[in-house]
């Protein structure tokens, strides 16, 4: 049965780097589209990016500019990292299973980010 | 963007109720809709997707609907475990993948 783990920092220091990984247990990280979410009380549910195939990536346009997503197969992991972040990024950090390009069927259970000086 | 709008924000229900729920695109999707159950510090659960096909070990009283535009989730017969807050969500024309703000479901 495929499960997902998010791992990182709690806390992030505005300006600086978020760094998310994601870890996949009973399936490979180079199959599949592996997708990040994000929910924070004002904005609700927002669609981060997904990566899929170890190295292709699409990003949602709001976020495009910070955003970078990857692979490392070595630890069967896929990992988040957004730049430059303020408040407004604070947020649970969801990563999940993107099925055929359409729903979001498996998901980790969250990791809470505060930015936060 | 497509928007997706979800009506009511709120509501107030009774075991056994029959509970509708309406989500709205800000363009045609092509039942390319699906629907989450949340509950407090939980991750979001797919409950279905194409508008009405249903997730596997889902119950079978969740149903969905639409074209278009319009797109409902019903629960035929409300169970104590369905309390929670309900989004939709569209992959018709991505990216961005857009998710409802939501419809909490409680007693």
């Amino acid at each position: 049965q495929m499960q997902l783990q998010e791992s990182g920092p709690g806390l992030v220091r505005p300006s600086e780097t978020l760094s998310l990984t994601c870890t996949v247990s009973g399936a490979s990280a180079t199959s599949y589209y592996w997708t990040w979410i994000r929910q924070t009380p004002g904005k609700g549910l927002e669609w981060i990016g997904y990566i899929y195939h170890g190295d292709t990536t699409t990003y949602n346009p709001s976020l495009k500019s910070r955003v970078a997503m990857s692979v490392d197969t070595s630890t069967n992991q896929f990992s988040l990292r957004l730049r430059s972040v303020t408040a407004a990024d604070t947020a649970v950090y969801y990563c999940a299973r993107l099925l055929l390009h359409s729903r979001m069927d498996v998901w980790g259970t969250g990791t809470t980010v505060i930015v936060s000086s | 963007d497509i928007q997706m709008t979800q009506s009511p924000s709120s509501l107030s229900a009774s075991v056994g109720d029959r509970v509708t729920i309406t989500c709205r695109a800000s363009q045609g999707i092509s039942n390319s809709v699906a629907w989450y159950q949340q509950k407090p510090g939980k991750a979001p659960k797919l409950l279905l997707y194409d508008a009405s096909r249903l997730e596997s070990g889902v119950p079978s009283r969740f149903s969905g609907r639409g074209s278009g535009t319009d797109y409902t989730l019903t629960i035929s017969s409300l169970q104590p475990e369905d309390f929670a807050t309900y989004y939709c969500q569209q992959y018709y024309n991505t990216p961005p993948f857009t998710f409802g703000p939501g419809t909490t479901v409680d007693i």
